[in-house]
């Protein structure tokens, strides 16, 4: 059981250039979610989805696009990268957004220079 | 925009010692309060997931409670040990489906 796959695990990008974080997980899960993780900020969500065709802006979504066209899979795509997206991102999921534990990847260690 | 806070920010005490951490959030809209542990170079792992005013949870040494009605929940670790080093963070959720973190409370317990 694969639980929540996350690629690349790294990636070195150039100021303006666009790409796409790979979420997929297997179980069925109805809630997927963004985050980034920066020191001394902790967790910070960015994008969310409680189910397939439904996305939503969590705190901080600017920069950055997703769609959930399959259960599976929740992408998060950078337009145009900025220094300021440096950081390290997880995807994460849960059986129903309510009161479930969330599963997380592991991680995606973006630099933007 | 929610302001989850957690404190302190780091902890550093001898093995055996027991210790604590709090978190507090909105006493409004809340759902449900989540406690993660996160080793580092690892991936966020759940604790637990609380729901109830006055709930309690348990697993192994560590326990939990919650107040939702004065937004805060404790963490409480009894007799650390060193493979309890990490950061403690938990999560409150509304009644939005959003799944909001504190920054964390970062423990290290030296032998």
């Amino acid at each position: 059981n694969a639980g929540v796959t996350q690629t690349p695990k790294f990636q070195v990008l150039k100021t303006g250039q666009s790409m796409t974080l790979q979420c997929a997980q297997d179980m069925n899960h109805e809630y997927m979610s963004w985050y980034r993780q920066d020191p001394g900020m902790g967790l910070r969500l960015i994008h969310y989805s409680v189910g397939a065709g439904i996305t939503d802006q969590g705190e901080v979504p600017n920069g950055y696009n997703v769609s959930r066209s399959t259960t599976e899979d929740f992408p998060l795509r950078l337009l145009s990268a900025a220094p300021s997206q440096t950081s390290v991102y997880f995807c994460a999921s849960s059986p129903t957004p309510e009161s479930e534990k969330l599963f997380f990847g592991s991680g995606t260690q973006l630099s933007v220079l | 925009i929610l302001n989850v806070e957690q404190s302190p920010q780091s902890l550093h005490v001898q093995e055996g010692d027991s210790t604590n951490f709090t978190c507090s959030f909105p006493s409004s809209n809340f759902y449900a309060l989540h406690w993660y542990r996160w080793e580092t170079a690892k991936s966020p792992e759940a604790l637990f997931v609380m729901t109830l005013n006055g709930d309690e949870k348990k697993k192994g040494r560590i326990s939990a409670t919650l107040n939702t009605k004065e937004g805060y929940s404790y963490l409480y670790i009894k007799g650390s040990q060193p493979e309890d080093s990490a950061t403690y963070l938990c999560a409150f959720r509304d009644n939005t489906d959003k799944l909001i973190f504190g920054t964390g409370t970062r423990l290290q317990v030296f032998p």
